[in-house]
């Protein structure tokens, strides 16, 4: 199973800053989401994190506001840009590694609050 | 669209009891695959079980049984003899299976929170 990094694993920040929070796997993936889970609720998914291009986003997302990178098949970053307290979240990365019977890995997720 | 539906919101029980958590799904793929996460206190996300909708076998893992009737569109969780470390967060979800353009994503119900009492 893979093992994924995630930093930082939180912060306060202040609000129309940016964060940018870091998913390290230990070994190539095949597929890195970026997942949003607001206080109290249940897990978002962001955007589709695509090596090598621009990461595909889900309905109510845009890449202004998240912007994501993934430079290889290990690596992926997240920006929450101009945060406001409503970007409070826990903000988790997931992997799917290969297309055999493998489980879908979470990083311990990086809890943010907004002041 | 899929959809995950937790009903339980919130489930409050006693030490050494037995707990079901429900989970209904909709999905009109043939092929999907079925998740169970736990999320403690802590915030992280503990993988349960993946079961392919291929797969109606009842799995039990220790304390743990997962009763999956795709009839009923149905994944319940059922934890025997409860523990105070069994409180969490626990989410239903569900994905395609593998060769479908949304293979991977998943979409969580909303989640129920058990609170095992000593």
């Amino acid at each position: 199973s893979a093992v994924i990094s995630q930093k930082p694993s939180r912060d306060i920040c202040q609000r129309g800053t940016s964060l940018t929070i870091q998913c390290q796997v230990d070994s190539q993936v095949t597929m890195m989401f970026w997942y949003r889970q607001q206080p109290g609720q249940s897990l978002t998914l962001i955007a589709t994190a695509n090596q090598g291009s621009e990461a595909t986003y889900e309905s109510g997302f845009v890449i202004d506001k998240f912007p994501i990178s993934r430079p290889n098949l290990t690596f992926s970053t997240l920006t929450v840009s101009n945060m406001s307290p409503e970007d409070s979240s826990i903000y988790l990365c997931s992997v799917v590694v290969g297309y055999s019977n493998q489980p879908q890995h979470f990083g311990d997720g990086t809890r943010l609050s907004i002041l | 669209a899929q959809k995950v539906t937790q009903a339980q919101t919130e489930i409050s029980v006693v030490e050494k009891e037995d707990v079901t958590l429900d989970c209904v799904y909709e999905t009109r793929d043939t092929t999907y695959y079925l998740f169970w996460y736990k999320q403690p206190p802590s915030g992280e996300l503990v993988f349960l079980i993946r079961r392919n909708s291929f797969d109606e076998q009842n799995e039990i893992s220790g304390r743990y049984s997962w009763n999956f009737q795709k009839s009923t569109s149905s994944f319940n969780f059922t934890i025997t003899a409860s523990q105070v470390v069994d409180s969490a967060v626990y989410f239903c979800a569900l994905s395609e299976a593998p060769g479908g353009t949304s293979y991977g994503k998943l979409t969580f119900g909303q989640g129920t929170i058990l609170t095992v009492h000593p």
